[in-house]
């Protein structure tokens, strides 16, 4: 079974741009969860996705923005890109019955705003 | 604010010695419990986790042990192999109303030597 999936690896961005960053779950997988990793800060949550509908939003502001589609795969956006922004984004999935705490994560997007 | 807390940025230890990884946390909501184990330019991987209902839970070469009254919980490995060498975050959730949201550590960078 494949997992999950994440694109691009590697983004490279200037101040006041705006990125969309694709995850493809683990198939069958209807919950995706996107992270933020930057130095010193660990995971911090960003929001979570099932069946196409937001169900849970972690503390970041408005620029960073979700959705999620029919065939479960999701995006998220963040607009007019800070420097704070250059991290590593995690896409995570669960299965809804399983274990749904247990979230498998793809390899992360990592991100560099100049 | 840091619900969970890993206050050891780093451990070293022999190979075929016991590591000890620790993680504290605050909020009294929280009822499950995970490891993960990061390799640089990879994803987070799912290690082992606990319910708030054990205290204690195995598996192979690794076991979590729980203390609820004390808010904290550790991660043994043993015995200790050089592969086993990469960050490890422990995590939490706070029920199904959570969703798949997680909280995490800042990471503990497990280094084994040969």
């Amino acid at each position: 079974k494949a997992g999950v999936t994440q694109t691009p690896r590697y983004l490279i961005k200037t101040r006041g741009q705006q990125v969309t960053l694709s995850c493809s779950p683990i198939s069958g997988h209807r919950s995706v969860s996107w992270y933020q990793q930057t130095p010193g800060q660990g995971l911090q949550f960003l929001f979570e996705y099932f069946s196409e509908t937001q169900r849970n939003k972690g503390n970041f502001p408005g620029r960073f923005s979700g959705r999620q589609f029919s065939n479960s795969r999701s995006e998220m956006n963040v607009s007019t890109l800070e420097l704070g922004d250059s991290a590593l984004y995690l896409c995570a999935s669960s299965h809804p019955r399983v274990g749904y705490n247990e979230q498998f994560f793809g390899p992360g997007t990592r991100l560099t705003v100049l | 604010d840091q619900q969970v807390k890993q206050n050891s940025p780093s451990l070293s230890v022999q190979e075929g010695r016991i590591s000890i990884l620790n993680c504290d946390y605050t909020n009294s909501m929280f009822d499950y419990f995970l490891w993960y184990k990061k390799y640089p330019a990879e994803g987070p991987t799912f290690l082992i986790s606990i319910s708030s209902i054990k205290d204690k839970n195995e598996d192979g070469r690794f076991t979590v042990f729980l203390n609820k009254s004390a808010k904290h919980l550790s991660l043994h490995i043993v015995p200790s192999q050089p592969g086993d060498s990469a960050v490890y975050f422990c995590a939490a959730s706070a029920g199904e109303t959570s969703g798949s949201r997680l909280t995490f550590g800042e990471g503990t960078q497990l280094t084994v030597n040969p």
